[in-house]
């Protein structure tokens, strides 16, 4: 089965470094999204990408918080300077938009648990 | 303001005790309406999609309606390993993008 792959699994940071976190979506998906979850939200939308291109990132605070798709195989998820209150699980998913086509469900990865102290 | 509220936040069922989760939608433009579960440290797992009221999706002992208002995800016949957290979201037609519901924490007890 084909799978979103994230990494890293686990991060434990100290408050003020920068966090990166990667995703790797299934191959042929043209697009891209970016989810936190903590108990108090819920899954909370970030950002999403068509065709590497970001169509919304009005979720992210956009003061330290930046997504980038430098190819189709690779997004990426940076904060800098990382805070506690980013403490949550990061989960990126794709799927396939087509023109006139019903939309496909998105297929999640595993997310990244990132814990600032 | 487009919303998506599940209920009960949580449900304990006896195993093989029939029941159903609710997903109410109020959103400007529907494209769709989908429902994933999730097992404590993983990600969301797709179940279903529905696209237009009056229509019914099934797996195993699970089956999914959808009108013009809500959603319900009925379970027939539980089983402990149908525990997990379900949740639903809507994917907008303004924009395309996909927001989701709060979950229902579902245990299945033996």
């Amino acid at each position: 089965d084909a799978r979103v792959t994230q990494t890293p699994r686990h991060k434990v940071t100290e408050m003020g470094q920068e966090v990166t976190m990667r995703c790797q979506p299934i191959l042929g998906h043209n697009t891209v999204f970016w989810y936190r979850q903590t108990m108090m939200q819920g899954l909370e939308l970030l950002a999403y990408f068509r065709n590497r291109a970001p169509l919304d990132d009005s979720g992210m605070p956009k003061d330290r918080f930046s997504a980038e798709m430098p190819d189709a195989t690779l997004a990426t998820l940076k904060i800098q300077p990382s805070e506690p209150r980013d403490s949550a699980v990061y989960f990126c998913a794709s799927g396939l938009v087509l023109m006139g086509r019903p939309n496909s469900p998105l297929h999640f990865g595993n997310g990244t648990r990132l814990t600032v102290t | 303001e487009d919303q998506v509220t599940q209920s009960p936040e949580a449900l304990r069922l006896q195993e093989g005790e029939s029941s159903s989760l609710n997903c109410s939608y109020t959103v400007s433009g529907l494209r769709g309406l989908f429902w994933y579960r999730q097992d404590p440290g993983k990600g969301p797992e797709f179940l279903f999609t529905l696209y237009s009221a009056g229509e019914e999706k099934e797996k195993e002992r699970l089956k999914a309606t959808l009108t013009k208002k809500e959603s319900f995800l009925h379970i027939t016949a539980p089983k402990p390993e149908d525990s997990a957290t379900y949740l639903c979201a809507v994917r907008l037609r303004n924009n395309n993008d996909m927001r989701f519901g709060a979950g229902t924490r579902l245990t299945v007890k033996p």
